[in-house]
């Protein structure tokens, strides 16, 4: 595609269920990052894949999130037993190695 | 030492006018300072960027300065519209976290007309 598709754009769901936000980088690119935007406020590093090397989880805020890229593409990341706290808008990036980072249009979590 | 510090938070400007956000970080293996633009309800779009061999760079109305020596950089804005009214944040990356992007906390800035 032309740039970064994430799904879905809006997801509420009841605390405690998982949820799976999806994000389409741009073809090509090596590089995906995800981030977190809670209202009004900057963005949170979670996680970086680079080509093949064991990704960058340093941002993870703890174990009951986990992210997989697969295929060196599509990129999925889960929130298990969701909690109020991790109500926010979730980003995803993609760019080339040493490149500009292209942002998608994120997906919006509430936890109800 | 993964911190850059932006500031301010938030800036009132009238059209024309030219606002300056700044951005401060501590780890001297950063390599490549961007800025990204960033409206309600979409991702943030890269803006401009600057690699420190250089002090200064412009694009169309918006120009990076860069001070090595003082860790410091920030965003100018040449004769501002009610169309820039937006949130900007800088970001670092390099060195050790060579591809992870450390985010400033963002500016919110309002040009009124």
């Amino acid at each position: 595609g032309a740039g970064v598709s994430q799904s879905p754009s809006n997801k509420v769901t009841e605390k405690g269920k998982d949820v799976e936000l999806r994000c389409d980088p741009i073809s090509g690119h090596t590089a995906l990052y995800w981030y977190r935007q809670s209202l009004g406020q900057g963005l949170e590093f979670l996680i970086y894949f680079q080509g093949n090397s064991a990704p960058d989880k340093s941002g993870l805020p703890s174990d009951r999130f986990s992210a997989e890229r697969t295929g060196g593409s599509v990129s999925t990341l889960t929130i298990q037993r969701t909690q109020q706290e991790d109500s926010a808008v979730y980003l995803c990036a993609s760019s080339l190695e040493t490149g500009r980072a292209f942002f998608g249009q994120g997906t919006r979590l509430t936890v109800v | 030492q993964q911190q850059v510090k932006q500031s301010p938070q938030s800036l009132i400007v009238q059209k024309g006018g030219i606002p300056i956000i700044n951005c401060a970080y501590e780890n001297t293996a950063f390599d490549y300072f961007p800025w990204y633009q960033q409206f309600p309800g979409k991702g943030p779009a890269l803006l401009i960027a600057i690699r420190p061999d250089v002090s200064e760079k412009k694009e169309g109305r918006f120009t990076i300065s860069f001070n090595k020596s003082a860790k410091q950089f920030s965003l100018h804005i040449m004769d501002s519209q009610p169309g820039d009214s937006a949130t900007y944040f800088c970001a670092a990356k390099g060195g050790t976290s060579y591809g992870k992007l450390t985010f400033g906390q963002g500016t919110i800035l309002t040009v009124h007309p």
